[in-house]
C-alpha cells in the first residue's frame, strides 16, 4: 500500500471547518483513500473513503485532487468531540480483504 | 444494529501467563481482523479470519493466535505473555465479501502485563 504523509498536529476553533490534509503521492490507480479517527483510548471510527471523486457523508467531506496525489478531509463545523487522532490510509482494492496500515495520523485539537 | 463488541474491556496478567480475548462482529459480518496498538509501534495488524479460516496474517510471533467460530465470533490468544504485550487489542469486522469493504472497530481490550 502507498505511504501517506500527514501533519503531526493541528488546532481548530470550535464551530469552524477543520481541514485535514494528506499526501499520498505514490498512490496507484487501484487504491482507495480511507479516513478513520480515534478518540482517546477508543477503537478507531470509520469516517469516509473515496477513489477519485469527492465524497460527502453525515460526518465529513473528502476532497481528492485530480491527480489523486493528495486529499483533504473536511469536518464542516468542528466540535470539541471531534478532538481525536485522524488517520489517512491508502488501501489497495483487491479480491478479499487487506489490512489497514495505520501511520501516525494527525492529532486534531478543537479549541473552545 | 449493534456494533462490534469485545470482552473483556480490561485485563491484568503476569508474565508467562496466557490470555484469551473475544470479539463479536456486527451482525451479518463474516470477516474479523485483529490489531494491536502500543505507544511505540502504533496500530499493527495481527490477523484476519473469514469463514473460520485465517486469511491474512501480520508479522507477529507464533505466541499470537486466533480462531473464528461458525457464528463469526472470534477469539485471539496470546501465550507466554511478555511485558511488551501490554497493549490495546482491537478487533474490526467487515462483511467479508469478494471486494474491499469498510472495517468497523470495537472498543478494544486493554491488556496490562505485569
Amino acid at each position: 500500500d502507498a505511504k501517506t504523509t500527514q501533519p503531526t498536529s493541528m488546532d481548530c476553533a470550535e464551530g469552524r471547518a477543520a481541514n485535514l490534509p494528506c499526501n499520498h503521492s505514490t498512490i496507484s490507480g487501484n487504491e482507495y483513500v480511507y479516513w478513520y479517527r480515534q478518540i482517546h483510548s477508543q477503537g478507531p471510527q470509520y469516517i469516509i473513503h473515496g477513489l477519485k471523486n469527492n465524497e460527502t457523508n453525515e460526518m465529513a467531506s473528502l476532497i481528492i485532487t485530480e491527480d489523486r496525489k493528495s486529499s483533504t478531509l473536511i469536518l464542516p463545523h468542528a466540535t470539541l468531540r471531534d478532538t481525536a487522532v485522524y488517520y489517512c490510509i491508502v488501501r489497495v482494492v483487491v479480491t478479499g480483504n487487506t489490512p489497514l496500515v495505520f501511520g501516525k495520523g494527525t492529532r486534531l485539537s478543537v479549541i473552545a | 444494529k449493534a456494533g462490534v463488541t469485545q470482552t473483556p474491556r480490561y485485563l491484568i496478567k503476569t508474565r508467562g501467563q496466557q490470555v484469551t480475548l473475544s470479539c463479536s462482529p456486527i451482525s451479518g459480518h463474516r470477516s474479523v481482523s485483529w490489531y494491536q496498538q502500543t505507544p511505540g509501534q502504533g496500530l499493527q495488524f495481527l490477523f484476519e479470519y473469514f469463514s473460520e479460516t485465517q486469511r491474512n496474517k501480520g508479522n507477529f510471533p507464533g505466541r499470537f493466535s486466533g480462531r473464528q467460530f461458525s457464528n463469526s465470533r472470534s477469539e485471539m490468544n496470546v501465550s507466554t505473555l511478555e511485558l511488551g504485550d501490554s497493549a490495546l487489542y482491537l478487533c474490526a469486522s467487515s462483511l467479508g465479501g469478494s471486494h474491499q469493504e469498510t472495517q468497523y472497530f470495537g472498543p478494544g481490550t486493554r491488556l496490562l502485563v505485569l
